[in-house]
């Protein structure tokens, strides 16, 4: 079955801009979670929905949100860019929030601020 | 709140040699720990989780309460174990499926 897609691959925005990531799913999971990915922090949760509702929120600034349609395909969007959100962004299905629910991760969209 | 530690950035071993990477782990309720793996250019996939007490790939891992561990190991490395290895928490208390990653160990298997 195919695996976790995401879009786009790449991106390169300026400083003030917005950005919006798409991430797909696995076919019949329900949670998504989002992540990024930076040299110096790791990876770091920014959210998870789960039925089009957000169950868990990372230490992130209101400028990252999220939300998750009834197909269960999600998209993050990060507003007034900066420097700083250059990272890889990664996101993960998992069938649902039951222990024993494995998390797969999409391949990530790597975003470029200049 | 919840921690991993990984106290190690690089890990090199010989070919044969046994590996162990370590974890720690930091977490008020019951915890639900894993081990992901990266390799070159791939996507970061599940290694093992301590809820299934399985060996994959050769690895094991397991989860020491009192110690708050879980550390990796695999009594001889091969070539194809040189990845990145993160260990990474979930806690079972609240629901959800929020993980949180240590900062990963590369691991580096010569020949």
């Amino acid at each position: 079955k195919a695996g976790v897609t995401q879009t786009p691959r790449y991106l390169i925005k300026t400083r003030g801009q917005q950005v919006t990531l798409s991430c797909s799913p696995i076919s019949g999971h329900r949670s998504v979670s989002w992540y990024q990915q930076t040299p110096g922090q790791g990876l770091q949760f920014l959210f998870e929905y789960f039925s089009e509702t957000q169950r868990n929120k990372g230490n992130f600034p209101g400028r990252f949100s999220g939300r998750q349609f009834s197909n269960s395909r999600s998209e993050m969007n990060v507003s007034t860019l900066e420097l700083g959100d250059s990272a890889l962004y990664l996101c993960a299905s998992s069938l649902g929030s039951d222990a024993n629910t494995e998390a797969f991760f999409g391949q990530g969209t790597r975003l470029t601020v200049v | 709140a919840q921690r991993v530690t990984q106290p190690e950035k690089l890990l090199s071993v010989f070919k044969g040699a046994p590996v162990e990477l370590k974890c720690n782990y930091s977490y008020s309720g019951s915890p639900e720990l894993f081990w992901y793996v990266q390799y070159s250019r791939q996507r970061l996939q599940l290694l093992l989780r301590h809820i299934s007490r399985e060996s994959i790939k050769g690895f094991t891992a397991d989860l020491n309460k009192g110690e708050t561990s879980f550390h990796l190991k695999k009594p001889f490395a091969q070539e194809e174990d040189s990845a990145m290895y993160y260990c990474a928490l979930r806690g079972l208390t609240g629901g959800g499926n929020k993980l949180t990653f240590g900062t990963g160990t590369q691991l580096k298997v010569e020949l």
